[in-house]
């Protein structure tokens, strides 16, 4: 069984400037979340997404979106980066019907200059 | 509100030397899920164990060992004679699922564990 996959592994981009990031789940798995790592501010959870809809979403500002696709894929859309939105991004899937089994992926490292 | 505590922020010990890392958490949930990750230096967080609110028997894994007591709100995590390859970031998390339908995990800020030769 692949695991989860996250597209690509490190970005760099110029504040003001938008980025995209995706993440494919574990096949059968129909919920992703998204998760943003900082030295200062941990491990954050951003939104999660199960069978294309948004089911949660963390107190972050509107500039982060993201949306599933049909094939469970997900994508996660930063717009007029930030220096602060310098982390790893982390995407997890899981079957979403019960407590945890939650597999992350590798994450992608991303830095705003 | 929910919330995970890890008191230690950074240890070092020598090979075969034993650790222990401490979780503390808060939940008004009479149902809730813990778990352990590990965040090796490749940053992919590596599922260790999960442990429901009803189940408070202490569990061993090889070297690791999980002692879950719901009077003190503290799931602690004891490597046995640690190695090397034991080196990484270990996370302590809670499962948030008032999320209508959906679970979100909350984690402590992390504890690198760093064993030297």
């Amino acid at each position: 069984k692949a695991g989860v996959t996250q597209t690509p592994r490190y970005l760099i981009k110029t504040r003001g400037q938008q980025v995209t990031l995706s993440c494919s789940p574990i096949s059968g798995h129909r919920s992703v979340s998204w998760y943003q790592q900082t030295p200062g501010q941990g491990l954050q959870f951003l939104f999660e997404y199960f069978s294309e809809t948004q089911r949660n979403k963390g107190n972050f500002p509107g500039r982060f979106s993201g949306r599933q696709f049909s094939n469970s894929r997900s994508e996660m859309n930063v717009s007029t980066l930030e220096l602060g939105d310098s982390a790893l991004y982390l995407c997890a899937s899981s079957s979403g019907q019960g407590m945890g089994g939650y597999t992350f992926g590798s994450g992608t490292r991303l830095t705003v200059v | 509100a929910q919330k995970v505590t890890q008191a230690q922020t950074e240890i070092s010990v020598v090979e075969k030397e034993d650790v222990t890392l401490d979780c503390v958490y808060e939940t008004r949930d009479t149902t809730y899920y813990l778990f352990w990750y590990k965040q090796p230096p490749s940053g992919e967080l590596v599922f260790l164990i999960r442990r429901n609110s009803f189940d408070e028997q202490n569990e061993i894994s090889g070297r690791y060992s999980w002692n879950f007591q719901k009077s003190t709100s503290s799931f602690n995590f004891t490597i046995t004679a640690s190695q090397v390859v034991d080196s990484a970031v270990y996370f302590c998390a809670l499962v948030d699922n008032r999320g209508g339908g959906s679970e979100k995990l909350v984690f402590g800020k992390g504890m690198k564990l760093t064993v030297n030769p």
